[in-house]
This record gives structure tokens, C-alpha cells and sequence, in this order.
């Protein structure tokens, strides 16, 4: 079965910290993406990888295809780095299979 | 606007009711991708369009649900007789190529819909 994982399910850290936010799937995948949603429903793709690494200012995301998993890295964190961040993976059968998604809170 | 519009932006109805959610698509974009998403879950697939096209639909929970794309812009995701159980966010994405190539899916902000 195509399942998406990803933990932990909520993460609260103090401004400043260094987050790792995970994601692991259960079968091949053709690409991963990482998007963030604010309340209020708006989602925005902040990566897609098939492979190794990408960065885009503080944030950080990384895939290990062996391992089946995927880790969204942001530094330096920021209050307004809180939102949800959903892992969606497009399978064999091509259509996007999306985590449930880490409610992440940064505290001032 | 340059984002992917949809509207309204909040929903409520009474159970039974017909209600019917709009999504205005960026310019161009080819690939329309209409999304369930339950209070708590991820989005979960609905259907597909590549132009004015339906080429998956399998994600519809029943046959209550209906959308079209007539003239490969617009499209509107149709719900008969509401249950309280289609009460979600209805996300609708799309994508400048055609098919299910790796690319960005550009999302609206969705509409909250409410059975009563």
C-alpha cells in the first residue's frame, strides 16, 4: 500500500532553534514534495526532489532514496515559521499521496 | 490575480443541499487538480483534468460528486445531496504541464465547506 508518514504529528520550539521535520513512504517514489499550510487553508510548495538536496534560504530539504525518506530542515527559526508543513509523494500510480502533516509552532 | 483562485472561500449548507465550489486556475496552467482535505488529514485526491479533459476521477468519493472544466479554464466541483460526512476543505491545484510529470502544483487558499 502507497503510505505516507510523517512525525512528529505537532513540534513546538523556541525562536532561534534549528527544526527537523520528518517523512518516511513506503514504496518507490518518482519525486517528494514538501509544502507548508497557514491557517486559513493557503498551501505553497516550497520543494520538490527526487534526489539529494536542495536549499532555499533557511530552509533545507534532503531525500535518501534507499532509506525511503526525507527530512525538511529550517534554521534559524522564526514565529513566523508556524504552520503545518505537509509531505506529498508522487507513487507509481502517479497521483500525489499526502502525509498527514506536522502542526509546527515557534514560540518567540 | 496571478495565484489560483477559488471561490467561495467559505461554505455552509444544510444536509441535502446541492452546493457547488469554483476554482480559477492561473493562465495557462494545463493540469487541474481538485483535493478533499478532512479536519486533521493531509489532501487526498479527487480528480484530474488536463485541459477541458476528466482523465481520472477516481478519487470521487460517490457519484454525489461531479466536476467539469468545460472550456479548459474554470472548473466547478459539484456536490449533491451534502452529507455532514462532506464537510472539509476543497483544495483545487494546478500545474503548467500537461500529465503527471514532476512539476509544482500551485494551490488555492480552498474552500471551507460545512454540512449542517
Amino acid at each position: 500500500k502507497n503510505e505516507v508518514e510523517q512525525s512528529p504529528q505537532n513540534l513546538t520550539a523556541q525562536e532561534g532553534e534549528f527544526i527537523t521535520i520528518n517523512c518516511s513512504y513506503s514504496v518507490g517514489i518518482s519525486a517528494l514534495h514538501w509544502l507548508q499550510q497557514h491557517p486559513g487553508g493557503g498551501i505553497v510548495s516550497l520543494f520538490m526532489l527526487s534526489s539529494g538536496k536542495k536549499k532555499h534560504g533557511r530552509l533545507i530539504a534532503t531525500i535518501n532514496i534507499q532509506e525511503k525518506h526525507s527530512s525538511l530542515h529550517i534554521t534559524a527559526s522564526h514565529p513566523r515559521d508556524s504552520a503545518v508543513y505537509i509531505c506529498a509523494v508522487r507513487f507509481s500510480d502517479s497521483k500525489l499521496t499526502f502525509g498527514k502533516g506536522i502542526t509546527l509552532s515557534v514560540r518567540p | 490575480g496571478a495565484g489560483v483562485s477559488q471561490s467561495p472561500r467559505y461554505k455552509v449548507a444544510k444536509r441535502g443541499q446541492d452546493v457547488a465550489l469554483r476554482c480559477d486556475p492561473i493562465s495557462g496552467h494545463v493540469s487541474l487538480f481538485w483535493y478533499q482535505q478532512a479536519l486533521g488529514q493531509g489532501p487526498e485526491f479527487l480528480t484530474y483534468f488536463q485541459n477541458e479533459a476528466q482523465l481520472d476521477k477516481s478519487g470521487l468519493p460517490s457519484d454525489r460528486f461531479f466536476a467539469e472544466r468545460p472550456e479548459g479554464s474554470v472548473s466547478t466541483l459539484k456536490i449533491q445531496r451534502t452529507q455532514q460526512e462532506d464537510s472539509a476543505v476543497y483544495l483545487c491545484a494546478s500545474s503548467l504541464e500537461a500529465g503527471w510529470s514532476n512539476q509544482p502544483q500551485h494551490f488555492g487558499d480552498g474552500t471551507r465547506l460545512s454540512i449542517l
